[in-house]
């Protein structure tokens, strides 16, 4: 699977929107990018994923550049349940849906 | 929907003992994976399952770790002797195993090892 790079952390002022990006460059044609995040002491829970085009769905929206290198996940309007590890990753081809996580963005959403 | 059901949720134990953390994946779902967190380490892979067979258990530390999957609606994940060093939160994911398919996880087993 493709590697990953995503900024150690993030801020974000309640309301506004989070743009959270991730460089994925060496991704093939099959894989998909997902986004993950994990909120202190629960498990990872999955946003949103695209393949090509442009994702939207009621957490976020997933912006993916047409050469697919790299994307940006949107929270539109931040709360502070927002504040949280978000996990920008790269699956499919022959991996058969395995995950692996890296160290992800930790997104601190303040009021 | 339960989603995916994962006891106990937390663990204390004493080096040595016999640890088994059972998982309940969501119903129609063909794949189970069994993932360990860490602060050092992150979130690791240690084994997966398709159609309740094991398909990769390269991620399992040692002969210590053993997973076992029964039947589509229950897995266990069994370590034995535990070690500190095994103390970890241990997630169960279920999922449909395609390549743009989506895991959802449970809320993990926190394991203290003394």
């Amino acid at each position: 699977d493709a590697k990953t790079t995503q900024p150690t952390s993030m801020d974000c002022a309640e309301g506004r929107a989070a743009n959270l990006p991730c460089n994925h460059s060496t991704i093939s044609g099959n894989e998909y990018v997902y986004w993950y995040r994990q909120i202190h002491s629960q498990g990872p829970q999955y946003i949103i994923h695209g393949l090509k085009n442009n994702e939207t769905n009621e957490m976020a929206s997933l912006i993916i550049t047409e050469d697919r290198k790299s994307s940006t996940l949107i929270l539109p309007h931040a709360t502070l349940r927002d504040t949280a590890v978000y996990y920008c990753i790269v699956k499919g081809g022959t991996s058969y849906g395995k995950l692996t996580f890296g160290q992800g963005t930790i997104l601190t959403v303040h009021p | 929907d339960a989603g995916v059901i994962q006891s106990p949720r937390h663990e204390v134990t004493e080096m040595g003992q016999e640890v088994t953390l059972r998982c309940k994946p969501i119903s129609g779902h063909n794949s189970l994976f069994w993932y360990r967190q860490t602060m050092m380490r992150g979130l690791e892979l240690l084994i997966y399952f398709n159609n309740n067979v094991p398909i990769d258990d390269s991620g399992m530390p040692e002969d210590r770790f053993s997973a076992k999957m029964p039947n589509a609606s229950f897995s266990t994940l069994k370590i034995q002797p535990s070690e500190p060093r095994d103390s970890a939160v241990y997630f169960c994911a279920s999922g449909n195993g395609r390549a743009g398919d989506t895991q959802y996880f449970g809320p993990g087993t926190r394991l203290t090892v003394l």
